[in-house]
């Protein structure tokens, strides 16, 4: 099957830009979805689609594809953007839905 | 208000059965495509299954294909998982979660956790 591919760790300083990415061959035909998850908590949708945010979520997030590579930027980010964010796709083989292993997000 | 809960988790041997019960409210049950979703301690997230709205359309990861069934209940708004020959790597917290597609996944519970020791 697929995979989704994430960069396992990534920082940055407060009110600053952040890019996390997401690759993988599904990405050529279907949009990925990206999830916060807080520690402890259920993960939330933030943005899915081609750029569209769910009802509640700050407009610092956003959406680009291009490719196989899927990315979610923080445009100034905040102390409790500090998470892990997963993105998910559905498998083009398969029909099955995959996920990324997840970009640990630190606030400096 | 759309509220999304499991139930049924708890402690199982390995070889062992549990089903998981799933509760929605606030939005069209019927429409939504739903999944289970599982995660556990200290890894990622994993897709276990989805059902889509008639019930029609099932998929399964291949980690559980043959031991799990999933299966919904439109008129109580609910969502199943019948989990068999359970396996210590199934130890897990099992999120139930919704769309009106496979993806994205827009409704969520806060998850059950399922052990499987001896």
């Amino acid at each position: 099957s697929s995979e989704l591919t994430q960069d396992s760790a990534v920082s940055v300083a407060l009110g600053q830009k952040v890019r996390i990415t997401c690759q993988g061959d599904s990405l050529r035909i279907f949009f990925a979805s990206w999830y916060q998850q807080r520690p402890g908590q259920a993960p939330v949708l933030v943005v899915y689609g081609e750029n569209n945010r769910p009802s509640g979520i700050p407009d610092r997030f956003s959406a680009s594809n291009s490719g196989n590579t899927a990315s979610l930027t923080i445009t100034g980010a905040q102390a409790e953007d500090e998470a892990d964010y997963y993105c998910n796709s559905r498998d083009s083989n398969s029909n099955h839905v995959i996920f990324g292993r997840g970009t640990k997000l630190t606030v400096l | 208000q759309v509220q999304v809960a499991e139930s049924g988790g708890g402690l199982v041997k390995p070889g062992g059965s549990l089903r998981l019960s799933c509760t929605a409210s606030g939005f069209t049950f019927s429409d939504y495509f739903m999944n289970w979703i599982r995660q556990a301690p200290g890894k990622g997230l994993e897709w276990v299954s989805y059902i889509s709205g008639s019930g029609r359309t099932i998929y399964y990861a291949d980690s559980v294909k043959g031991r799990f069934t999933i299966s919904r209940d439109n008129a109580n708004n609910s969502l199943y998982l019948q989990m068999k020959s359970l396996r210590d790597d199934d130890t897990a917290v099992y999120y139930c979660a919704g769309g009106d597609s496979p993806t994205p996944q827009e409704y969520w519970g806060q998850g059950v956790l399922v052990a499987v020791s001896s």
